[in-house]
């Protein structure tokens, strides 16, 4: 499809379970955000690529976080141990262009259930 | 202090009515600032831009106040399908591109 595509949609995760989540991007696209929205939240920014390189991870809540984009295209966000503070929706996005009026298109998001 | 504070909701509004929307944000560094659409368990969609001098998308309008640091949407005639959460967003300078988005806005417009 041409849009940013995410899997998997909804994830049932066992507290202290490590999850992955798979974020494809518009192809093209530089630049790739990752973000985490609570119920009732707007999106709360998590850490930005461009290309491969990670500019700012300043958002990742713990060290248990972390996200990768080895050859600049596919993105994974890893949660390691998790806990039920982590259940939430996480979006990816995408921009074509490392420009400050690049429009950012989102995926539909992974639903991140820890029990 | 968020960097992007919007006003608390939700906003319940009968189908013709105007209704506006305020954000401020704190970085006074901050170059883009967007307004995006969200529908309920869905993605944030771009609703459009927000320039300097003001911009109109039909019955949508965006201001800018750089000095105050506020930017506000208003929308006429509202419909049944504005009812949406809206979100003010605000470029992260240090960052390059990052976008950092408020809370969110409810509008829910009844007929």
């Amino acid at each position: 499809g041409a849009g940013v595509s995410q899997s998997p949609r909804y994830k049932v995760a066992k507290r202290g379970q490590d999850v992955a989540l798979r974020c494809d991007p518009i192809s093209g696209h530089v630049s790739l955000f990752w973000y985490q929205q609570a119920l009732g939240q707007g999106p709360e920014f998590l850490t930005y690529f461009q290309n491969e390189a990670q500019l700012d991870k300043s958002g990742l809540p713990s060290d248990r976080f972390f996200a990768e984009r080895p050859e600049g295209s596919v993105s994974t966000l890893k949660i390691q141990r998790t806990q039920q503070e982590d259940s939430a929706v996480y979006l990816c996005a995408s921009s074509l262009a490392g420009g400050y009026s690049s429009e950012a298109f989102f995926g539909q998001g992974t639903r991140l259930t820890v029990v | 202090r968020k960097e992007v504070e919007q006003d608390p909701g939700p906003f319940n509004v009968p189908e013709g009515a105007t209704v506006a929307f305020n954000c401020t944000y704190s970085n006074s560094a901050s170059q883009s600032f967007f307004w995006y659409r969200q529908d309920c368990r869905k993605e944030p969609k771009l609703l459009m831009s927000v320039y300097s001098s003001g911009n109109e998308d039909g019955r949508f309008t965006a201001q800018l106040n750089r000095a105050s640091q506020y930017i506000s949407l208003l929308i006429r005639d509202s419909k049944l399908s504005d009812s949406a959460t809206y979100l003010c967003v605000v470029n992260l300078p240090q960052a390059g591109t990052a976008l950092i988005f408020g809370k969110g806005t409810t509008l829910s417009v009844s007929s």
